[in-house]
């Protein structure tokens, strides 16, 4: 089954904790990207990657880093999570860059206390 | 900056009866337009898109319009049913240089259906 999978679902931490929230993809898609999302303010992209080892800032990068060693995996990093990071998190993926079709993970549920 | 938006943050409509959700975009650049559905507790789920050299596009129960000239864009639900209840997002996707693709979302417009 093509799907994306996020791990942990759900994640209370305090405040300068790093943390790490994984993403994998079992469809061999070159993009993957990371959004938030935010009552009142819709998706909101973090990080995008067009491949192994290319990565780029989104919309909203700052106090988040991410890394793509494999073409399966693309994990957000939180070095020293803020109350402000508090939020829905979803990793997505997709064959190609320019429309079609976005599989998104289930999600992640973060607060930052 | 550019954005998308939708111009009703709700919407609810009679089962059986045919939705229509709209979007406004200010990008006239952007390649292509992309709807998702989101249900409570999901991720977004693409349903259909349309590149930008298109004025209409069908799916299953559903069609994409898109006019240019107002630079806006709706989403037809035909026969509107329980289950299409959710958070219905308009997303656009514009080249951005250096081989990159910047997407953008809207804020999304929430569709009740009522029994």
């Amino acid at each position: 089954e093509a799907q994306v999978t996020q791990n942990p679902r759900y994640l209370i931490t305090v405040t300068g904790k790093k943390l790490t929230v994984t993403c994998s993809q079992n469809m061999n898609h070159e993009y993957m990207s990371w959004y938030r999302q935010d009552p009142g303010l819709g998706l909101r992209q973090i990080y995008y990657s067009m491949n192994v080892e290319v990565t780029d800032k989104g919309d909203v990068p700052e106090g988040y880093k991410v890394s793509r060693k494999e073409k399966r995996n693309f994990p957000l990093i939180l070095e020293s999570p803020s109350p402000n990071q508090t939020s829905l998190y979803f990793c997505a993926s997709s064959a190609r860059l320019a429309g079609g079709e976005q599989y998104f993970g289930p999600g992640t549920r973060l607060t930052v206390t | 900056g550019e954005s998308v938006g939708l111009h009703l943050p709700t919407l609810s409509v009679q089962e059986g009866d045919n939705s229509i959700i709209n979007c406004a975009y200010s990008n006239s650049a952007s390649d292509y337009f992309i709807w998702y559905k989101q249900e409570s507790g999901k991720g977004p789920q693409f349903i259909i898109d349309i590149r930008s050299n298109m004025d209409k596009r069908q799916g299953q129960r559903v069609t994409v319009l898109l006019n240019k000239t107002v630079k806006h864009l709706s989403l037809q639900i035909a026969a509107t049913q329980p289950g299409d209840s959710a958070v219905y997002f308009c997303a656009e996707t514009s080249y951005s240089g250096a081989g990159s693709y910047q997407l953008t979302f809207g804020k999304g417009t929430k569709l009740s259906v009522i029994p």
